[in-house]
């Protein structure tokens, strides 16, 4: 059965605080993505690493890195926590197939962050 | 600029009825469409998709129209059950890309 497992449900942090949310998937897929979803604006891609130690910003990175030191494992932290980014995180990874193809997107349970 | 589009936040269909989740987009350029299922405090879960070499795909209770020419697909859900009550999402994306783009998601309500 496929995974994605993502290392904290819930999780409370002051304002200004780093904060470091894991990810790890088993099923060998190349691409891994963060999104953040927030109740009327969907879900927004944050970074995309397509390989080990290689990234590509997605539609709203500012305020976050993310970090791909190994194949399976794909983390996103938040240098310093402000309350605008309170929201709920997912990881996501997919397969790199052929010129052409794409296949689906298999999520984590994901993150419930909230800054105070 | 909202390149797929849910224009209904949400749904409201009695059990055993047909639900209809619309979805609409604008670039040309999609030729993928997936539908994810996303209950309360966990992920989304993939559910059906759609490549726009065909116009209809379906599995077991759930098929997906794909209208090219009106940029528009819809799921359909017969028949209803209280258990499929989740927000749905739809994705678009263009193959060989990485960028899925999503919808701003349907909240479907089935009542018993």
């Amino acid at each position: 059965d496929v995974k994605v497992t993502q290392s904290s449900r819930y999780l409370v942090k002051r304002t200004g605080e780093k904060v470091f949310l894991e990810c790890v998937q088993d099923m060998d897929h190349e691409n891994m993505f963060w999104y953040r979803q927030d109740p009327g604006l969907g879900l927004r891609l944050i970074y995309f690493s397509y390989d080990v130690k290689m990234k590509e910003k997605g539609d709203i990175p500012e305020g976050y890195s993310v970090s791909r030191e190994k194949k399976e494992r794909f983390s996103l932290i938040l240098e310093s926590a402000s309350t605008n980014q309170t929201s709920m995180y997912l990881c996501a990874s997919s397969l790199r197939l052929g010129q052409g193809k794409t296949g689906e997107l298999f999520f984590g349970e994901g993150s419930r962050l909230t800054v105070l | 600029d909202q390149q797929v589009k849910q224009n209904s936040p949400s749904l409201s269909v009695q059990e055993g009825r047909i639900s209809i989740l619309n979805c609409d987009y604008t670039n040309s350029m999609f030729d993928y469409f997936l539908w994810y299922k996303k209950y309360p405090a966990e992920g989304p879960t993939f559910l059906i998709s759609i490549s726009s070499i065909k116009d209809k795909n379906e599995d077991g209770r759930f098929t997906v129209f794909l209208n090219k020419s009106a940029k528009h697909l819809s799921l359909h859900i017969v028949p209803s059950q209280p258990g499929d009550s989740a927000v749905y999402f739809c994705a678009a994306i263009r193959s060989g890309t990485y960028k899925y783009i999503f919808g701003t998601g349907t909240r479907l309500k089935v009542l018993a």
